[in-house]
């Protein structure tokens, strides 16, 4: 089975910390996307990737930065954390065309 | 741009009903659409995905529909039974890049 996993299910941070979230696959999938949803606004892109070290902006990068140096490995950076960026993070995997594969999401509070 | 609309946003129906789920989608010109299911609090999982070619998809007791030219998908759940229980998505996918379009869910409660 395919697994997508991120590296924490929850997280409090402060304001102004910098943030790393962590999201590895294992079905060697070329294409990986970083998510947040909030109640009422669904599911918002952040940043995708179809490549090693590529990277494409989605709808609200402002705020965060990517990288992406192993095929496997997909992070997502928050700079300096503000309380508007509390919300799920669902990192997602897949080859072209193909099923998305979701983790489980990140429940991250900026306080 | 295309814009996903699922309607309703929210269904109740006793357990052992057959139900439907409607998602309609403007832009006809897709690669795929596909079907996800969301427990609270959690990840999502992929249900279905239908080519733009074909015309369903089945797993089990769920069958998804697609129907290009008017625009809709429907998720066909057979026997629903309190495990069904879950916030379903769909997500439709253009030629011209990798990104997802989204609905906004349609939350459905079986009720033993």
């Amino acid at each position: 089975d395919v697994k997508v996993t991120q590296s924490s299910r929850y997280l409090v941070k402060r304001t102004g910390e910098k943030v790393f979230l962590e999201c590895v696959q294992d079905m060697d999938h070329e294409n990986m996307f970083w998510y947040r949803q909030d109640p009422g606004l669904g599911l918002r892109l952040i940043y995708f990737s179809y490549d090693v070290k590529m990277k494409e902006k989605g709808d609200i990068p402002e705020g965060y930065s990517v990288s992406r140096e192993k095929k496997e490995r997909f992070s997502l950076i928050l700079e300096s954390a503000s309380t508007n960026q509390t919300s799920m993070y669902l990192c997602a995997s897949s080859f072209s065309y193909e099923k998305l594969f979701f983790g489980s999401g990140t429940q991250l509070s900026v306080l | 741009k295309q814009e996903v609309t699922q309607i309703p946003a929210a269904l109740s129906v006793p357990e052992g009903e057959n139900l439907v789920l409607n998602c309609s989608f403007t832009d006809s010109a897709i690669y795929n659409l596909q079907w996800f299911r969301q427990d609270p609090g959690k990840g999502l999982t992929s249900l279905l995905l239908i080519q733009s070619s074909q015309r369903e998809q089945t797993s089990g007791r769920l069958n998804a529909s697609l129907d290009k030219s008017s625009g809709r998908s429907t998720l066909y759940i057979a026997a629903s039974q309190p495990g069904d229980s879950a916030t379903y998505l769909c997500a439709t996918e253009s030629y011209s890049n990798y990104q997802l379009i989204w609905g906004a869910g349609t939350k459905l409660i079986i009720k033993p």
